[in-house]
C-alpha cells in the first residue's frame, strides 16, 4: 500500500508571498494532520482534519490554513510568507480522528524555503 | 505549561551497552505519551505509547507519574538503533506536544 505522500517535496519561495502544499494519505485513511518542524522549535502541531472539516488547530495564526477534500488529500497554505515560515511540514494520515486513538504515518515532508 | 523536555540533544552509546533516553513532562493530569523514532532517510515512525505497555525492538518505556517522566530503554544497543528519538504527549485537547529530540549514535 501506497505510503502519505507529500508535494512538493522542496520549494523557495520570497518573503510576501503565499504557498500551497499537497498531501495525499494512505488509502482509506481519513484523517490527515498537518506538522511544522524547525530547528528551534521542533515539531509542532498545525491542524487535523477529517471529513473535510477542521477537527483540531495547533496555535499558529490566520496565515496558516488548510482544507481536506472528499478523497481526504488535504492542502495547507500560508500567506504573506516570513522568513520564520521557513521550515519542513510534514503531513501525516491515520485511519481515524484522534492523534492518540490511531497511528499516525507520516509524509516524507516538504521543505520550505523563504528567502 | 505542558511541555516534553528530553534533556540531551546527543547521545553516544557503544554497542552492547545500555540506553536510556530520558523524557520528562509537564502536565496536569493523566497524560497519553508516546516514542517517534526517525530512521536516516526514513520517515517519522511511532515505536510505542505507554498505553500499549509493549516492547518494540527492544525498547521499553515505563510512565512515572511522580517523576513526570517517560525514559525509553533499552538493554542492549545495536548499530541500527542509531537515529532521532522524539517523545510526544496527548493532551486532553487531542492535540500531540513533542520533545526537540535526541540523537542517539551507536558507537561501534
Amino acid at each position: 500500500k501506497a505510503g502519505v505522500t507529500q508535494t512538493p517535496r522542496y520549494l523557495i519561495k520570497t518573503r510576501g508571498q503565499q504557498v500551497t502544499l499537497s498531501c495525499s494519505p494512505i488509502s482509506g485513511h481519513r484523517s490527515v494532520s498537518w506538522y511544522q518542524q524547525t530547528p528551534g522549535q521542533g515539531l509542532q502541531f498545525l491542524f487535523e482534519y477529517f471529513s473535510e472539516t477542521q477537527r483540531n488547530k495547533g496555535n499558529f495564526p490566520g496565515r496558516f490554513s488548510g482544507r481536506q477534500f472528499s478523497n481526504s488529500r488535504s492542502e495547507m497554505n500560508v500567506s504573506t510568507l516570513e522568513l520564520g515560515d521557513s521550515a519542513l511540514y510534514l503531513c501525516a494520515s491515520s485511519l481515524s480522528p484522534g492523534q492518540g486513538s490511531y497511528e499516525q504515518y507520516f509524509g516524507p515532508g516538504t521543505r520550505l524555503t523563504v528567502t | 505549561a505542558q511541555r516534553v523536555t528530553q534533556p540531551e540533544k546527543l547521545l553516544s552509546v557503544f554497542k552492547g551497552a545500555p540506553v536510556e533516553l530520558k523524557c520528562n513532562y509537564s502536565y496536569s493530569g493523566s497524560p497519553e505519551l508516546f516514542w517517534y523514532v526517525q530512521y536516516s532517510r526514513q520517515r517519522l515512525q511511532l515505536l510505542l505509547r505507554h498505553i500499549s505497555r509493549e516492547s518494540i525492538k527492544g525498547f521499553t518505556a515505563d510512565l512515572n507519574k511522580g517523576e513526570t517522566s517517560f525514559h525509553l530503554k533499552k538493554p542492549f544497543a545495536q548499530e541500527e538503533d542509531s537515529a532521532m528519538y522524539y517523545c510526544a504527549l496527548l493532551n486532553r485537547d487531542d492535540k500531540i506536544i513533542f520533545g526537540k529530540g535526541t540523537r542517539l549514535h551507536i558507537l561501534p
